[in-house]
């Protein structure tokens, strides 16, 4: 039974570029949530998508957006990269009708350094 | 919004040594409270978590966690540390009512001397 899985594992841009990142839900999960961690920091919530649509939102710009498919699975867009947005990105995913009272399995990450 | 605290960033001990890691949050209804482990080089991985009942939750690898309502405090303890322990350690809460969004406090850093 695979886990979650993420990837680029490493990516490398510059300032001003977009990024895509992807994730695949454990099996049997339906919700995705992507989290951001700088450096010396706890995980943040950036969104959480269910059924394909975002479905709660952290306190980050639009230039985060997110999609996620029919398989479950996710994608996390950053636009107009800052230098600031270098981190490690988690993906955790969860099933949707233990609401409120379930555990998020976290995928390894991506780690982004923007230059 | 609610907060989670960690309040040491670095902790160092000897093998064999008690361990016990602090964890506040600051809200006051109903919280989902959770202590997940980021070994060198691998993922954040759930050590326990609390839901409701009692209010001394087991974990894996030896860890446990007492649930002090009272104190909004949910801390994090094994009484003999090894070597493997060696980590970063993430207390987090949920608000059933708010959905499944995590918050995560700073972590604590844990360097288990041989």
């Amino acid at each position: 039974d695979a886990g979650v899985t993420q990837s680029p594992t490493h990516l490398i841009k510059t300032r001003g570029q977009q990024v895509t990142l992807r994730c695949s839900p454990k099996s049997g999960h339906d919700t995705v949530s992507w989290y951001q961690q700088a450096l010396g920091q706890g995980p943040q919530f950036i969104f959480q998508y269910y059924e394909e649509e975002e479905r709660q939102r952290g306190n980050f710009p639009d230039r985060f957006s997110g999609h996620q498919f029919p398989n479950y699975s996710s994608e996390l867009n950053v636009n107009a990269l800052l230098l600031g947005d270098s981190a490690l990105y988690l993906c955790a995913s969860s099933f949707w009708g233990a609401q409120g009272n379930n555990e998020q399995f976290f995928g390894p990450g991506t780690r982004l350094t923007v230059l | 919004a609610q907060s989670v605290s960690q309040h040491n960033h670095h902790v160092i001990l000897s093998e064999a040594a008690s361990l016990e890691l602090g964890c506040n949050y600051s809200y006051g209804g109903t919280v989902n409270l959770f202590w997940y482990v980021q070994y060198p080089g691998q993922h954040l991985q759930l050590l326990l978590k609390y839901f409701s009942g009692d209010p001394l939750v087991k974990g894996i690898k030896g860890f446990e966690a007492e649930f002090i309502k009272s104190k909004f405090s949910f801390n994090l303890r094994k009484p003999s540390v090894q070597w493997s322990d060696t980590a970063e350690y993430f207390c987090a809460v949920m608000l059933p009512a708010a959905g499944n969004k995590l918050t995560f406090g700073g972590g604590t850093r844990v360097l288990v001397k041989p």
